[in-house]
């Protein structure tokens, strides 16, 4: 399986600013997608980042708020802009394809963003 | 849409006993794949098991097993011989033609 990860591990926030949060694979993968996991709560996919192209994004997620980069088969970025007590949360990358089985999605040891 | 439900917010068993998670979801696609993935503290979502939806073979992994009812679209996880490191959240994921879709998730503690 691919091995993944984050940087940063954890962070603390002032209101209003924005953080970069990177995710390394250790081969090429097919699909890149980015989470988020609010205290207590379950996961919810942000986007699929795509490589060469705009990341899709689902409902409820805007590319202002979360700009997505994925410019290799290997590394993807997601900002969290413009930032309030709102977006605390773990933030998961997760990859699909390359050496991964079919289907199966591996996460990054996710980021946990505190915001002050 | 499809949809993930987790009915037992918590669990609790003693050490070495049998445990059995419970997950429903609902889907109109007949091709599709389940999965059952473990969050301890560390936050690392780590996958326990999957099963493909074609086959009627039940997954096993070691002291994990699933009891896949596919007409009934249920997906129960029982964990064997309970070990004071299985101590997780326990996440069923259903993963279609789209996305991979979480259900709330099921806190299981071990007593020692």
């Amino acid at each position: 399986s691919a091995v993944i990860s984050q940087k940063p591990s954890r962070d603390i926030c002032q209101r209003g600013t924005s953080l970069t949060i990177q995710c390394q694979v250790d081969s090429q993968v097919t699909m890149m997608f980015w989470y988020r996991q609010q205290p207590g709560q379950s996961l919810t996919l942000i986007a699929t980042a795509n490589q060469g192209s705009e990341a899709t994004y689902e409902s409820g997620f805007v590319i202002d708020k979360f700009p997505i980069s994925r410019p290799n088969l290997t590394f993807s970025t997601l900002t969290v802009s413009n930032m309030s007590p709102e977006d605390s949360s773990i933030y998961l990358c997760s990859v699909e394809g390359g050496r991964t089985p079919y289907n199966e999605q591996f996460f990054g040891p996710g980021t946990r963003l505190t915001v002050l | 849409a499809q949809t993930v439900t987790q009915s037992q917010p918590e669990m609790s068993v003693q050490e070495a006993e049998t445990v059995t998670l419970s997950c429903t979801y609902d889907t109109s696609e007949s091709d599709y794949y389940l999965f059952w993935y473990k969050q301890p503290p560390s936050r690392q979502m780590i996958l326990v098991i999957r099963q493909e939806a074609y086959k009627q073979q039940n997954a096993t992994e070691n002291r994990f097993s699933v009891n896949f009812q596919k007409a009934a679209k249920s997906f129960s996880l029982k964990i064997s011989d309970s070990q004071l490191g299985d101590a997780a959240m326990y996440f069923c994921a259903y993963r279609g033609a789209q996305k991979l879709v979480f259900g709330q998730g099921t806190r299981l503690t071990i007593n020692p």
